[in-house]
């Protein structure tokens, strides 16, 4: 099995760009796809980047997702950030056997 | 549009049985994946396991494995998650989730329930 990492919280100001990491601890990153999920405050979680980099409709394109090879880590990035963006955001990958959740970064626009 | 429905909140006692439900609309429910995932007060999306309802083939995480059944009924499009004994460590909500599948096969969650919230206190 493997993990995946995410710092615990993150913060930056409206309208300005942030991004949340998510380091594979075993196996490449490349090797399954990365999903990322937001979970607002008393809501369930919704999809906003599936299969390393693609949005579900509905999603702005101020979000967006990519991996690195070198550091072995997926990344989402918001751009323009919104008090509506203040939210917990977990990755998740997967192998042949299990589904792999990363501990959650707590987003707050300040 | 794809939906999943859930059971509302559960209050119960130490030692007490339940069932909780996730209801499919809008897809094919035999056809895809359905999973639960369980989010402590406080914490993070842990895996518990998931199902395969056109033949109810089941795949729980280790760390669940034994802790709580998941099955399913595609004649009424409903997965269930279920606990024999309930223990105060059990008080979470409970997501269930459908999931996608990927050019090679595998599945990852994707659409989302709105939880269930089980509460065990004496």
């Amino acid at each position: 099995n493997f993990r995946l990492t995410q710092p615990h919280s993150v913060s930056e100001f409206p309208g300005k760009t942030v991004t949340i990491s998510c380091t594979r601890s075993s196996g490449s990153i490349g090797s399954n796809y990365v999903q990322w999920y937001q979970q607002r405050p008393g809501s369930s979680p919704t999809t906003v980047i599936y299969e390393d980099n693609q949005r579900p409709s509905g999603v702005p394109d101020r979000f967006s997702g990519s991996i690195d090879s070198s550091s072995n880590s997926a990344s989402l990035t918001i751009s323009g950030l919104k008090t509506e963006d203040e939210a917990d955001y977990y990755c998740q990958s997967y192998d042949s056997s299990n589904q792999v959740f990363g501990g959650g970064t707590k987003l707050t626009v300040l | 549009e794809v939906q999943l429905v859930q059971s509302g909140a559960e209050v119960k006692k130490p030692g007490e049985s339940l069932k909780i439900s996730c209801k499919g609309f809008g897809y094919s429910f035999a056809r895809y994946w359905i999973g639960w995932v369980r989010q402590m007060p406080g914490k993070g999306l842990e895996w518990m396991g998931i199902i395969y309802p056109g033949d109810s083939d089941t795949r729980y995480s280790p760390s669940f494995q034994g802790q709580a059944t998941i099955s399913a009924d595609k004649s009424v499009t409903t997965a269930y998650l279920q606990w024999s004994s309930l223990k105060a460590s059990d008080t979470a909500i409970y997501y269930c989730a459908r999931l996608n599948y990927d050019t090679s096969g595998y599945f990852y969650f994707y659409y989302w329930g709105q939880g269930t919230l089980v509460t065990v206190s004496s």
